[in-house]
């Protein structure tokens, strides 16, 4: 089973401030996708990546494929205390399962 | 597009009772469903694969006897908790796999909880 690591694990930062989220994983994904979770509710389909070294933007949200396709990055630009929540990366094993990173829980205070 | 329902939100059972969920995709086809089990503050654990039509695939360490799953048409899937424990309370989320075959869209859960 391939594993995903996402660092970190928790992040408090200020409204305003920059951020970034990684996930690695020493496995090939054929795609990796990445969620937001809010308490209580079901992950959010942020933005799904396929090709290797490829960007994609979501108004402040910045999403990355490593070039091999073994990692990925968020960037959040200027956060907002609405984007707190549970941010969560998944990689796709095989044909079908999707394999979940730890979890990254964002906090941004006001 | 790609709206996922599950059913009940919340349930409450007695230990030894039996509770069926409902996940449902409402504006597409899924031949494939996903039920997952999250504990607090931690991420998603994959339970099974839910195909239409056949069986379902569990994880390793996965119970098959007693989370029974059914996905009886290319819309519903259901995931039934037999002999509740108390040990079974979580939060179980079913996903269902998009047309386009990459992504996989969330259910907004269920709270098992039983006493």
């Amino acid at each position: 089973t391939q594993l995903l690591e996402q660092s970190p694990q928790f992040l408090s930062i200020q409204e305003g401030e920059n951020l970034t989220v990684y996930c690695n994983s020493s496995s090939v994904f054929s795609s990796l996708q990445w969620y937001r979770q809010e308490p209580g509710e079901g992950p959010v389909l942020l933005v799904t990546v396929v090709t290797g070294g490829e960007v994609k933007k979501l108004k402040r949200l910045t999403f990355q494929f490593g070039d091999a396709r073994k990692d990925s990055s968020l960037h959040i630009t200027a956060a907002q205390p609405g984007d707190t929540g549970l941010y969560l990366c998944a990689g796709r094993e095989g044909a079908q399962k999707l394999v979940f990173g730890q979890g990254t829980r964002l906090t941004i205070n006001p | 597009g790609a709206v996922v329902s599950q059913h009940p939100s919340r349930v409450i059972c007695k230990s030894g009772t039996s509770v069926k969920i409902e996940c449902r995709s409402l504006d597409f086809q899924a031949t494939t469903m996903f039920w997952y089990r999250q504990f607090p503050k931690q991420s998603l654990m994959l339970m099974a694969t839910s195909n239409e039509g056949s069986k379902a695939t569990y994880e390793q360490g996965v119970e098959k006897d007693k989370f029974l799953i059914n996905h009886a048409s290319l819309t519903l899937s259901t995931l039934t908790v037999t002999s509740a424990h108390p040990e079974d309370s979580s939060f179980y989320i079913c996903s269902a796999e998009g047309q386009g075959g990459y992504e996989q869209y969330f259910g907004p859960g269920t709270r098992l909880t039983v006493t």
